[in-house]
């Protein structure tokens, strides 16, 4: 079991970078064969994922944000980040951490953060 | 990317009634289907994975069908607790993509 929780700015201005963080406990995230996810929800809309790190430290992005995106792992501090470039209005969300652990599919999840962009 | 359409958008039911949601991918992706139940305010929850699995502590009046393009998610007999949004989500192919939701209400 390996709780999670997300940490960072809960404003960013338009055309900088959101920088977030992951912890992630009673586990450590280089161990086992799964996945560490970023998924965010705009108010009022569905879940987009937006990528992943494996605990070996390879990644996989979605296409429509793979340009401004970069996740990686800590494995000193037991957590990964999220780091997205450019943002602007529309990349305002909820954002959260999740595990793609035993079954393909996000077992645990962190309770999100509330990222507004805005100058 | 493989589009998940989830019906209906929303549906009110009474306490007891039996509830389905259906969600069609746009193409072939086996049983690579999970089913989550996101409540006001919460995380999402996985309820449902490799489209008929129950997780573990998941309530049995829940359950999942379907391969392919067609699956199903069905609540037995609803009760005041399951008043959420559900989405199912695809594995099938990267990138990982989700329906719409649907919400659920107590009529």
């Amino acid at each position: 079991q390996a709780p999670l929780q997300e940490s960072g700015p809960g404003l960013v201005k338009p055309s900088e970078t959101l920088s977030l963080t992951c912890a992630v406990s009673g586990g450590s995230v280089s161990s086992g064969f799964y996945y560490w996810s970023w998924i965010r929800q705009s108010a009022g809309k569905g879940l987009e994922w937006i990528g992943r790190v494996s605990t070996s430290g390879s990644t996989n992005y979605s296409p429509s944000l793979k340009s401004r995106v970069t996740i990686s792992l800590d494995t000193s501090k037991n957590e990964f980040s999220l780091k997205l470039r450019s943002v602007t209005a529309a990349d305002t969300a909820m954002y959260f951490c999740a595990l793609e652990g035993r079954h393909d599919a996000f077992d645990f999840w962190g309770q999100g953060i509330m990222v507004t962009v805005s100058s | 990317d493989i589009q998940m359409t989830q019906s209906p958008a929303s549906l009110s039911a009474s306490v007891g009634d039996r509830v389905t949601i259906t969600c069609q991918a746009s193409q072939d992706i086996s049983n690579d289907l999970n089913w989550y139940q996101q409540r006001p305010g919460k995380a999402p929850r996985l309820l449902i994975y490799d489209a008929t699995n129950l997780e573990t502590g998941v309530p049995s009046r829940f359950s999942g069908g379907g391969s392919g393009t067609d699956f199903s998610f069905t609540i037995s007999s609803l009760q005041p607790e399951d008043i959420a949004t559900y989405y199912c989500q695809q594995f099938g192919d990267l990138p990982l993509t989700f329906g719409g939701g649907t919400k659920v209400e107590i009529k």
